[in-house]
């Protein structure tokens, strides 16, 4: 049973240019949540994919965008790349419907790891 | 204020030590807690989760979760070599909140287990 799968596992890009990162979910999964984890830090919550539409953003620019497919993968772009957005991009993947453990309970995958120069 | 704080340590034990890992949580939304294990360069592995207050045991480790004071454990008996990672609690607000499905980390604590 494979988990989840992220590409590529590193990028290096310079400022300004633009960035896509995909993400299969677990088998059996429907949702797909990214995640930035800057150096030292814990992961925080970009957005959120059910059904091919954005259920739920964190606290990141509209530089940050993402596509989910009829497949249950999913992609995130990054547009105009900034120093600080070097970090290790996560990728999770949950049931996206009902409640309590079986839609928190959230899967990741191995990362991106994007350096921008 | 974070929503989550942990204690980033590091913390140093020997072989066979029991080791506590401890986050406090400013939301009262949050009803949902996990603790994730991350091993250097690699994803999150999911350790154990738990809804409610109380213990919870699976094997070598313990999650304890204490709702009035907004506080949970991870407590890691006989600990081994290969439990040296960085440990992560995380917490959702999910089962009706409008915090459906994201969750809140703590920064993280870095554990290293000496032979």
């Amino acid at each position: 049973d494979a988990g989840v799968t992220q590409s590529p596992t590193h990028l290096i890009k310079t400022r300004g240019q633009q960035v896509t990162l995909r993400c299969s979910p677990k088998s059996g999964h429907d949702t797909v949540s990214w995640y930035q984890q800057a150096l030292g830090q814990g992961p925080q919550f970009i957005f959120q994919y059910y059904e091919e539409e954005e259920r739920q953003r964190g606290n990141f620019p509209d530089r940050f965008s993402g596509h989910q497919f009829p497949n249950y993968s999913s992609e995130l772009n990054v547009n105009a790349l900034l120093l600080g957005d070097s970090a290790l991009y996560l990728c999770a993947s949950s049931l996206g419907s009902g409640f309590g453990p079986s839609t928190d309970t959230q899967y990741f995958g191995p990362g991106t790891r994007l350096t921008v120069l | 204020q974070k929503e989550v704080e942990q204690d980033p340590g590091p913390l140093s034990v020997p072989e066979g030590a029991i080791v506590s890992l401890n986050c406090t949580y400013s939301n009262s939304a949050f009803q949902y807690f996990m603790w994730y294990r991350q091993y250097s360069r690699k994803g999150p592995e999911l350790l154990m989760y738990t809804y409610s207050s109380g213990n919870k045991e699976d094997g070598r480790f313990t999650a304890q979760v204490d709702k009035s004071s907004k506080y949970i454990s991870l407590f890691i008996r006989d600990s081994q070599p290969s439990d040296s990672a960085t440990y992560l609690c995380a917490m959702s607000a999910n089962a009706g909140g409008t915090s459906y499905g994201k969750l809140t980390f703590g920064q993280g604590t870095i554990l290293t287990v000496h032979p």
